[in-house]
């Protein structure tokens, strides 16, 4: 398998515009995490999916952030419009749940992120 | 509510040193423990983790975790460092039923030769 892809690897963008990072789970994961890592306020869960359904977006910082996941292999992370602290690195990762154990196989799988710059 | 600390943000170490990374947690009902570690650029990895059973746990990379309930910590260990181990490590928990996962500020490993 390939990991987890994330795309794109660096974004360059100026304040106000809309930046859409894009993430595929690794093949028959149901869980999707988005976080976010600053300097100032380390690793941040944003949200997560379970199947699809978003379950937890509590960490979403504000409207200007948004996350869909249409199908078990595609999602994404928008923010419109982009604001100069907003920049990180944003990581998608994904798990698997076990649910015939209960020793849960929920390791995540990081991608290896995208670095977002707005000027 | 779940929190973790990781009360140091580096640890220095000379090379073939034993090392220690502290993690400590807060938690509702049993705790599941992990350790990730992060090389430049890239995304965070998988080390080890703790659910249940032996309190030590082996990882990767000649890693361990010591899962100490009373003082509700979970260090990780090496008996040997290595440069190559120099890098960010990140504790985490999950807990309370629940799957949202509460990383550590991180502790920046330097290992020197």
């Amino acid at each position: 398998d390939a990991g987890v892809i994330q795309s794109p690897r660096h974004e360059v963008t100026e304040m106000g515009q809309e930046v859409t990072l894009r993430c595929k789970p690794i093949s028959g994961h149901d869980y999707l995490f988005w976080y976010r890592q600053t300097m100032m306020r380390g690793l941040e869960l944003l949200i997560y999916f379970n199947n699809n359904v978003p379950i937890d977006d509590s960490g979403m910082p504000e409207d200007r952030f948004s996350a869909k996941m249409p199908n078990a292999s595609f999602s994404t992370l928008k923010i419109q419009p982009s604001e100069p602290r907003d920049s990180a690195v944003y990581f998608c990762a994904s798990s698997l749940s076990n649910t015939a154990s209960p020793f849960f196989t929920d390791t995540q799988y990081f991608g290896p992120g995208t670095r977002l710059t707005v000027l | 509510a779940q929190s973790v600390a990781q009360p140091e943000d580096q640890v220095n170490v000379a090379e073939g040193n034993p090392l220690t990374v502290k993690c400590t947690y807060s938690v509702s009902g049993n705790p599941y423990l992990f350790w990730y570690v992060q090389y430049p650029n890239r995304g965070l990895q998988f080390l080890l983790k703790y659910i249940t059973g032996d309190n030590l746990v082996k990882g990767s990379y000649g890693f361990e975790a010591e899962f100490n309930k009373s003082q509700t910590s979970f260090h990780l260990k090496k008996p040997s460092a290595l440069v190559s181990d120099s890098a960010l490590y990140f504790c985490a928990v999950r807990g309370g039923g629940g799957f949202k996962t509460i990383f550590g500020a991180g502790t920046r490993l330097f290992v020197k030769a």
